[in-house]
């Protein structure tokens, strides 16, 4: 599976979009991307996952580059309960394939 | 719904002694996985399992066993606990290997 970099850290303010970038720049065609969040101490939550369209749920908007080389997780309006450790991982969905965590970004809301 | 639970939340062992981490699925999902989280760090994958009667290794699988009898029970065994396996630990399930993992509330684990 391809290798993702993400910023250790970032801050936003509540009520203002968070935008996390990530970037894969060795993803291949068939590699998802996939984005997880873990709030303090509680287990990861799914947000969002994207091949090539972006992609928009209750959650989150996921914004892939033209190239693929990085997306960027977007969460509109954001609050103090989504300050978390956001998770960008690309995957093959394939049989037997797992979910391979990296370090992810810390993204601290404040009010 | 229930969806992944993890039995107990916490728990103290003595070095040597061994343990069983439970986890049960309701949502009928074939994949389900069991990770470490030690402190500061991101999750490593143990085992994993495809469907009843199929499991296979992740990344850090000494120490571990896992058995797989029933699409909903995917049950850990620490054989002779040590002080470096004092992590939390994560099971997850999920209904295709596409699809987002559902992911337990975590069981505390602390060798001494």
């Amino acid at each position: 599976d391809a290798k993702t970099t993400q910023p250790p850290s970032m801050d936003c303010a509540e009520g203002r979009a968070a935008n996390l970038p990530c970037n894969h720049s060795t993803i291949s065609g068939n590699e998802y991307v996939y984005w997880y969040r873990q709030i303090h101490s509680q287990g990861p939550q799914y947000i969002i996952h994207g091949l090539k369209n972006n992609e928009t749920n209750e959650m989150a908007s996921l914004i892939i580059t033209e190239d693929r080389k990085s997306s960027t997780l977007i969460l509109p309006h954001a609050t103090l309960r989504d300050t978390a450790v956001y998770y960008c991982i690309v995957r093959v969905v394939e049989y037997g394939n797992k979910l391979v965590f990296g370090a992810g970004t810390i993204l601290r809301v404040k009010s | 719904n229930a969806g992944v639970t993890q039995t107990p939340k916490f728990r103290i062992l003595k070095i040597g002694q061994s343990m069983t981490l439970q986890c049960a699925q309701d949502m009928n999902h074939n994949y389900m996985y069991w990770y470490r989280q030690d402190p500061g760090m991101g999750l490593k994958l143990i085992y994993y399992s495809v469907g009843a009667g199929i499991t296979d290794k992740g990344e850090v699988p000494n120490g571990y066993n896992v058995s797989r009898s029933t699409t909903e029970d995917f049950p850990l065994r620490l054989e002779l606990a040590a002080p470096s396996q004092t992590s939390v630990y994560f099971c997850a399930s999920s209904e295709t290997p596409n699809y987002g993992y559902t992911f337990g509330s975590g069981t505390r684990l602390t060798v001494v």
